[in-house]
């Protein structure tokens, strides 16, 4: 069964700090993997994707990494916000986009 | 861009009921796939729509159904509510079915069963 694992399941930081999520995927055949961010009852806005080739993209303060020989991905948030809180979502997609393997997210909450 | 829309954005059915939710894809997007979405959760993959086709569907019971119409909007029906039907419904809407396009979300539907 093709899974995302991301991790931690939730952080809390200070203003103006630094972090990284972390998501680890099994599945396979690998096409792209994305990085959302969703809001409180919202829907998901993607943040960046990537697909087997790239290794880095980057969207604004959100860099994410890739390493598909581990499959694992990152996302960094530089110099956090308030408006930074919300649950951070890692989509893993097979060769075909239908089927999406969707990571549980990790909740940050950042505090002034 | 319009972006996707969903509506209602609150529901609140018995056990029991039939609902019918709504999605207007983005426009010139011609795929819409529905998702459940649990609190504390990652959406999990319902069904979805390719050109009014069901393209691929997930690990839901028949009285989950769908529908895509000409225009590319689209409605989920689920039928005899239970309790562990509350969840946020979101619906997403992508151009190409197996192009790495950005894939977007609608604001969600929330409901709740009771």
């Amino acid at each position: 069964k093709n899974q995302v694992e991301q991790s931690p399941q939730s952080l809390i930081i200070l203003e103006g700090k630094n972090c990284t999520l972390q998501c680890n995927y099994t599945v396979s055949p690998f096409s792209n993997l994305r990085w959302y961010k969703q809001d409180t009852g919202r829907g998901p806005v993607s943040l960046t994707i990537m697909t087997f080739s790239e290794n880095t993209k980057s969207n604004g303060r959100y860099t994410a990494t890739l390493d598909a020989d581990t499959k694992q991905s990152s996302l960094h948030i530089t110099a956090s916000q308030l408006s930074d809180s919300a649950s951070y979502i890692c989509v893993v997609s097979e060769n075909n986009d239908y089927k999406l393997s969707f990571g549980a997210g990790t909740t940050v909450t950042v505090r002034a | 861009e319009t972006g996707v829309t969903q509506s209602p954005t609150h529901l609140i059915k018995t056990r029991g009921q039939q609902v019918t939710l709504r999605c207007s894809s983005q426009s010139g997007h011609n795929t819409v796939s529905w998702y459940q979405q649990a609190l504390g959760q990652g959406p999990q993959f319902i069904f979805q729509y390719y050109r009014e086709e069901e393209n691929g569907r997930g690990n839901f019971p028949p009285r989950f159904s769908g529908l895509q119409f000409p225009n590319y909007s689209s409605e989920l029906n689920v039928n005899a509510l239970e309790l562990d039907d509350s969840a946020l419904y979101l619906c997403a809407s992508s151009l190409e079915v197996g192009r790495a396009d950005i894939i977007l979300f609608g604001p969600g539907t929330r409901l709740t069963v009771l």
